[in-house]
């Protein structure tokens, strides 16, 4: 089993909010990120959790708030954000964080802030 | 730095007519690289990778790749394109030395009837 399960799949939120995305992988990867992906475009690495620890953060804003509470668990938390901010948000695992594996995603979250 | 240039933004090729979608990295060191798509709507599916074992890649329907060093090129090919194909394609290269996979800016397939 190849899956990645994201929740919920549509999120409406205003911009004082505070909402949370989750992902859930069951193949004991070690290795788990978050992308946003803007209409049209690529996505674009935010977060990688390596065991359960934060490894890259790629400059990402403080109103988004990763949490890996365990190796199969990880959630995005999302507070005051601003319209700009709306996107598909992707979670992915790894077996493990190296260059030759495979990431594998899941369906995404749309998110849209008012 | 590590980066992918994907040639074409837009390729539309006749349902059963080979597909061909372009892909130059630039990489200091061998790289690991990539082809996934995405459909509509929905997550990424891996169709092929490539880390530094045979430079012929065959992956998922029908779809391959080759590994060129001297032309620094990883061009993703189908003999016939099937109307399911229709979908955006990215090419991604991962650096030697961890998994911050870099996306190229993506090639949408359309297929004609």
């Amino acid at each position: 089993d190849t899956e990645v399960t994201q929740t919920p799949k549509h999120l409406v939120m205003g911009m004082t909010n505070k909402k949370s995305l989750k992902c859930e992988q069951h193949m004991g990867h070690r290795a788990m990120y978050w992308y946003k992906q803007k209409a049209k475009k690529p996505p674009e690495l935010m977060f990688v959790y390596s065991y359960e620890k934060l490894s890259i953060n790629e400059s990402v804003p403080s109103r988004f708030s990763p949490e890996c509470p365990n190796s199969s668990l990880l959630n995005l938390h999302l507070h005051a954000l601003q319209p700009e901010d709306s996107a598909l948000y992707l979670c992915a695992s790894s077996q493990l964080p190296r260059s030759t594996d495979t990431q594998y995603f899941g369906p995404g979250t749309r998110l849209t802030v008012l | 730095a590590q980066s992918v240039t994907q040639l074409d933004s837009h390729v539309s090729v006749s349902e059963g007519t080979p597909v061909l979608l372009r892909c130059n990295y630039s990489s200091s060191y061998s790289p690991s690289l990539f082809w996934y798509v995405q459909h509509p709507n929905k997550g990424l599916q891996l169709l092929l990778k490539y880390t530094s074992a045979a430079t012929l890649v065959k992956g998922i329907n029908g779809f391959e790749a080759e590994f060129k060093k001297s032309e620094t090129s990883f061009h993703l090919t189908k003999p016939s394109a099937h109307m399911s194909d229709a979908a955006e394609y990215f090419c991604v290269v991962s650096p030697y030395n961890n998994n911050d996979m870099r996306f190229g800016a993506g090639t949408r397939l359309t297929v004609k009837p």
